[in-house]
């Protein structure tokens, strides 16, 4: 398996545009999850899928940020306007719920640097 | 406070061991994990322990739980330049998605 893919690696991006993160998570995964990493906050869950249905996005910033995980096999994070406060490194990672209470390791991409001017 | 805290940053000398060292708070919690991420990449686990062990044991890595202080640790014995990274300790409750902190930056130098 690749692991799981996102797209774009880099982006530059200038203040007011739209900007979309892709992600495939790894097959057979039912939950996925969105990142933000930052020197000042660290990690971040932004939200996350199981069963392509969002379950949890009160880390969300603002309305400004969405995610849309349209089959399982595919999901994206918009940010619309982006702002140069939203420039950060983005990660996708998907696992396998399994049972309730087990060992559920979660698998990360290699993420997606984002600069906004 | 934050529900994961560990240290930012160690530094330490080739061939010696490395000591990090987290705390957590959540008492449920079933799993804690340790994460390695190396520059330019994202998170990979490297290794993790069920609350119902006291240490676990994986070549040059040993992972310590004292679960009455809510105390995790990861020790790398014989550090090596391979080892630099940001270590990232999480929690795990049962059936709920994992807390994490916000990682220590390793250096090993020569």
């Amino acid at each position: 398996d690749a692991g799981v893919i996102q797209s774009p690696r880099h982006e530059v991006t200038e203040m007011g545009q739209e900007v979309t993160l892709r992600c495939k998570p790894i097959s057979g995964h039912d939950s996925l999850f969105w990142y933000r990493q930052t020197m000042m906050r660290g990690l971040e869950l932004l939200i996350y899928f199981n069963n392509n249905v969002p379950i949890d996005d009160s880390g969300m910033p603002e309305d400004r940020f969405s995610a849309k995980m349209p089959n399982a096999s595919f999901s994206t994070l918009k940010i619309q306007p982006s702002e140069p406060r939203d420039s950060a490194v983005y990660f996708c990672a998907s696992s396998f719920s399994g049972t309730s209470g087990g060992h559920n390791e979660q698998f990360f991409g290699p993420g997606t640097r984002l600069t906004v001017l | 406070g934050e529900d994961v805290e560990q240290s930012l940053f160690l530094s330490v000398r080739e061939g010696d061991s490395s000591v990090i060292n987290c705390t957590y708070t959540d008492s449920s919690s079933t799993y804690l994990y340790w994460y390695k991420q190396e520059p330019g990449a994202g998170l990979q686990l490297l290794t993790y322990i069920f609350s119902n062990m006291d240490m676990k044991q994986d070549q040059r890595l040993t992972v310590l739980l004292n679960k009455k202080d809510k105390h995790l640790s990861l020790r790398i014995a014989d550090t090596q330049t391979g080892d630099s990274a940001i270590y990232f300790c999480a929690e795990k409750p049962g059936g709920y998605i994992p807390t994490f902190g916000r990682g220590t930056s390793l250096i090993v130098h020569p």
